[in-house]
């Protein structure tokens, strides 16, 4: 069964250090990969997606076939970035996702 | 645009009894979606409509579970009878295509079965 991991229930750091949330999967092919957010309050909502190489709110992520992973990464975290972060596997052929259990980013002053 | 409704944001019931959960997708919004997400785990998908008719309810338990859109627009997610690991939050999604990334999620509906 297709599986995507996030080993990190929580993660902090101080407010301007570098940031990085792990996720693997494992889907074996061409998979289109998906960094979802969920601040305090709000609904959950797409980041970034692997496909477009973007860079939102200074996340990136990059794709990394060799290892199967999919880490998103900030070099200067800020406090508003503290949130609830999902990476999910996406299937055009389904129109499915499926989510990772998900990590809470704190971000200290 | 509005977003995606769903009613009612909070509900307790004890274990047995019937409770149904209420969405309205962005107006538009061809698919739609019914996750549950257990605390401390990602959404995951129960049911996905493409206008009303069932795409995909492989994560469905049909035995207590059921989901309904009869007009193509709103949607009922149904669980009858509830058991004590119901005890989530059920968040519906809408997208204007069945692409997987453009989903836009409700506020969710948090279950609690006692």
């Amino acid at each position: 069964a297709q599986r995507v991991t996030q080993p990190e229930k929580l993660l902090s750091v101080f407010k301007g250090a570098p940031v990085e949330l792990k996720c693997n999967y494992s889907y074996s092919g061409s998979p289109e990969l998906f960094w979802y957010v969920q601040y305090s309050r709000q609904r959950l909502q797409l980041l970034l997606r692997h496909i477009s190489r973007e860079s939102i709110k200074g996340f990136t992520a990059d794709l990394n076939k060799g290892e199967t992973s999919f880490h998103l990464k900030k070099p200067f975290a800020q406090e508003e970035d503290s949130a609830m972060y999902y990476c999910a596997q996406g299937y055009s052929s389904a129109s499915k996702i499926i989510f990772g259990s998900g990590t809470r980013l704190s971000i200290r002053p | 645009e509005a977003g995606v409704a769903q009613s009612p944001r909070y509900k307790i019931i004890e274990k047995r009894q019937s409770v149904a959960f209420w969405c309205n997708p962005i107006s538009g919004h061809a698919t739609l979606y019914w996750y549950q997400q257990i605390l401390g785990q990602g959404p995951k998908l129960l049911i996905q409509f493409q206008n009303n008719g069932v795409v995909d309810d492989s994560q469905l338990p049909k035995d207590r579970f059921s989901a309904e859109r009869l007009k193509g627009v709103d949607s009922t997610l149904k669980i009858q009878p509830a058991k004590l690991e119901d005890s989530a939050v059920y968040l519906c999604a809408s997208s204007l295509d069945r692409a997987p990334d453009t989903q836009y999620f409700g506020p969710g509906t948090r279950l609690t079965v006692l």
